[in-house]
């Protein structure tokens, strides 16, 4: 099984709608989880994290966890064609400090 | 607000020849990680560094890579004998703490021919 997964996509989603991004990981030791934003040929860079069961809310994004289904997500409302890009789940397990990714689910904002 | 550098931002070196990658965490962070990302695949773990030492590292991470930290700022990746394989982008990340969120540097892309 593995670690996390995600579906690679392309996700299609029209400009003004809510995309939903979705991502299961196997570990039940996992504890911290984040979403990283990708454009092509860039660094991942930090959209979320997530600590704790529930929803977070930062603008137009939203992630929620569900420890008990080992089940993270990201809403992004009001897309924008800005919002095209490689979503990366990621996250951190208890015994050690790295940050594990996903391959990524590639999102088109169609205008 | 603080940010990772790192140089150069793009190497091209010759197979079998020494590359090193440098990187400036964000100063007041403790935990300094290398990534990989081969072009169209996943972003890898490679090794993470606190307290002056490896603190983890993963199999991609072999006799031929080492880290260090030889001043307060820097953080290096040395490949010491490159391979065509070894063409990927390669970032560096720091966190403050263990088990939170890293943040990246906009990461060297090494082409080795």
């Amino acid at each position: 099984q593995k670690e996390v997964e995600q579906n690679s996509g392309p996700l299609s989603v029209p400009e003004g709608a809510i995309a939903s991004l979705n991502c299961t990981y196997s570990d039940r030791g996992s504890q911290s989880f984040f979403w990283y934003r990708q454009y092509s040929g860039k660094s991942p860079e930090l959209i979320m994290s997530i600590y704790s069961n529930g929803d977070k809310e930062d603008g137009r994004f939203t992630a929620q966890l569900n420890k008990a289904s080992q089940y993270v997500s990201l809403l992004i409302r009001d897309s924008q064609p800005s919002d095209s890009a490689t979503y990366l789940c990621a996250f951190t397990r208890n015994r050690d400090d790295k940050i594990i990714f996903g391959k990524g689910t590639r999102l088109h904002i169609l205008p | 607000e603080p940010e990772v550098t790192q140089t150069p931002s793009h190497q091209v070196t010759q197979m079998g020849q020494e590359v090193i990658l440098r990187c400036v965490p964000i100063s007041n962070h403790l935990y300094f990680y290398w990534y990989r990302q081969i072009l169209g695949q996943k972003v890898e773990f490679l090794v993470s560094f606190y307290n002056n030492e490896i603190s983890e590292k993963s199999e991609i991470f072999d006799d031929q890579f080492s880290v260090e930290r030889p001043d307060g700022s820097n953080f290096t990746l040395k490949i010491r004998s490159t391979k065509l394989e070894d063409s990927a982008m390669y970032f560096c990340a720091s966190s403050p703490t263990a088990n939170t969120e890293a943040f990246f540097g906009q990461g060297t892309r090494l082409t080795v021919v």
